[in-house]
């Protein structure tokens, strides 16, 4: 059953909490990439990974870390220093096309951060 | 000005109708474009891609494209009340490996 994982479904964080998200995908992806996802609202990008042991920041990187020392796992973070995360948090990975260079990304089934 | 901008909706059609949907993106050397559709609660799903000038069609999905106008377009043929949903506009430029994701448009198809 190939695809990609995200767990918890729903995380609950209390103040000053640092919280951990899990992605995980076996489709043998080289790319990898956390969005955020607030009420009505687009995806914006956190982190991405073209490789192991290598990642960039995306556009709203402050108050959260990753790190890729597995291909099959990104792993998120949510620290303390991230004072508004309640939010929709979707993990995904990219197939790299063959001719004309299209590539397509693919979600997990998200993770819901709610602060108590 | 959003780098991809589409109208929030809801873009409310009558079953059997045709849906029209479009995008706007500011990066002229973008490349690649691609329309998910997003139910409520749950994670997109890759429905269209699309990268050269014209229309590509899949099933009851066309996409068409723009580059000269810089927008990119949905359009859903025979709407079904299981196409209600919103959908959501991504656009890949040359400079990097990442998308960038328009708002999105909540469509809604009346029985």
């Amino acid at each position: 059953d190939g695809g990609i994982t995200q767990s918890p479904k729903y995380l609950f964080r209390k103040e000053g909490q640092n919280v951990t998200l899990s992605c995980e995908q076996n489709l043998n992806h080289d790319a990898m990439y956390w969005y955020r996802q607030d009420p009505g609202q687009g995806l914006r990008l956190i982190y991405y990974s073209q490789i192991v042991n290598d990642f960039q920041k995306g556009d709203i990187a402050e108050g959260y870390s990753v790190s890729r020392e597995k291909k099959e796992s990104f792993p998120l973070t949510v620290t303390s220093a991230q004072k508004n995360p309640t939010a929709f948090y979707l993990c995904a990975s990219r197939r790299s096309g063959t001719s004309g260079g299209i590539e397509t990304q693919y979600f997990g089934p998200g993770t819901r951060l709610l602060v108590l | 000005q959003k780098e991809v901008e589409q109208n929030s909706g809801p873009l409310s059609v009558p079953e059997g109708a045709i849906a029209s949907l479009n995008c706007t993106y500011s990066d002229r050397v973008s490349q690649s474009f691609f329309w998910y559709r997003q139910y409520s609660g749950k994670s997109p799903e890759l429905i269209m891609s699309i990268y050269s000038n014209g229309d590509k069609e899949d099933g009851r999905f066309t996409a068409q494209l723009n580059k000269a106008s810089q927008y990119v377009s949905l359009l859903i043929r025979d709407s079904q009340p299981s196409d209600s949903a919103t959908y959501l506009c991504a656009v890949k430029s040359a400079a990097g490996n990442k998308l960038t994701f328009g708002g999105g448009t909540r469509v809604l198809v009346k029985p």
